[in-house]
């Protein structure tokens, strides 16, 4: 069966501090790979997708960036955090059929 | 025409009753609709879904039913209970591009009453 990862679970980190969050799909082979954000209490806004390693589409304009050095895994980084990157970070895979999975999460506090 | 627009907001129901929660769409060429159930603190999980060649689709207490001319679909859970408190999420996508993307709705907090 299918497993997304998302490590860490929890990060608190200061302004102007670099950013790697990482997610790992097991069980599948060539998945579509997405990065989303979510602020408290609100939706869910698509930052990146891939389609396939090291092909990266960008959502919206922003502080983050996105990387999939291999079929199965995909990073959001960034090189100087702000107050407004804090969030609920979602990486998700999807196959031909449509459906898409979710991991757990990453909550991310910038201070 | 890329957006999908949720109601309610919120949603306040008696354990036992119908929650019902709508959604509309602009974009004819959409033709996967899920919608995904989240609880506080966790990622979204995939609930139930439907494509626009049926009208309605029941998997156990959890129906989509399906207006393809309204461009509407609506999630309806019967016999609520306090466990189905979660925020729900609608969506549509293009099965035919090959990105997967999934346009979201923005929400609907449910809370079932004991």
């Amino acid at each position: 069966s299918q497993t997304i990862h998302q490590w860490p679970a929890t990060l608190v980190q200061p302004v102007g501090s670099p950013l790697s969050l990482e997610c790992t799909v097991e069980g599948t082979s060539n998945p579509n790979l997405y990065w989303y954000r979510q602020a408290a209490g609100r939706g869910l806004q698509l930052l990146f997708y891939s389609v396939g390693i090291g092909q990266i589409s960008s959502e919206v304009p922003q502080n983050l960036s996105a990387s999939r050095p291999q079929d199965r895994q995909f990073i959001l980084s960034s090189k100087k955090l702000l107050l407004s990157d804090s969030g609920f970070y979602l990486c998700a895979w999807s196959v031909s059929s449509g459906e898409q999975f979710f991991g757990p999460g990453t909550r991310l506090t910038v201070l | 025409q890329q957006q999908v627009k949720q109601s309610p907001q919120s949603l306040i129901v008696q354990k036992g009753g119908i929650s019902i929660i709508n959604c509309a769409y602009e974009n004819t060429a959409f033709d996967y609709f899920p919608w995904y159930q989240q609880f506080p603190g966790k990622g979204p999980a995939l609930l139930i879904a439907i494509r626009p060649d049926v009208s309605e689709k029941k998997e156990g207490r959890f129906t989509i039913s399906f207006n393809k001319s309204a461009k509407q679909f609506s999630l309806h859970i019967m016999d609520s209970q306090p466990g189905d408190s979660a925020t729900y999420f609608c969506a549509a996508s293009m099965l035919s591009g090959n990105t997967g993307k999934l346009i979201f709705g923005q929400g609907t907090t449910l809370q079932v009453k004991p």
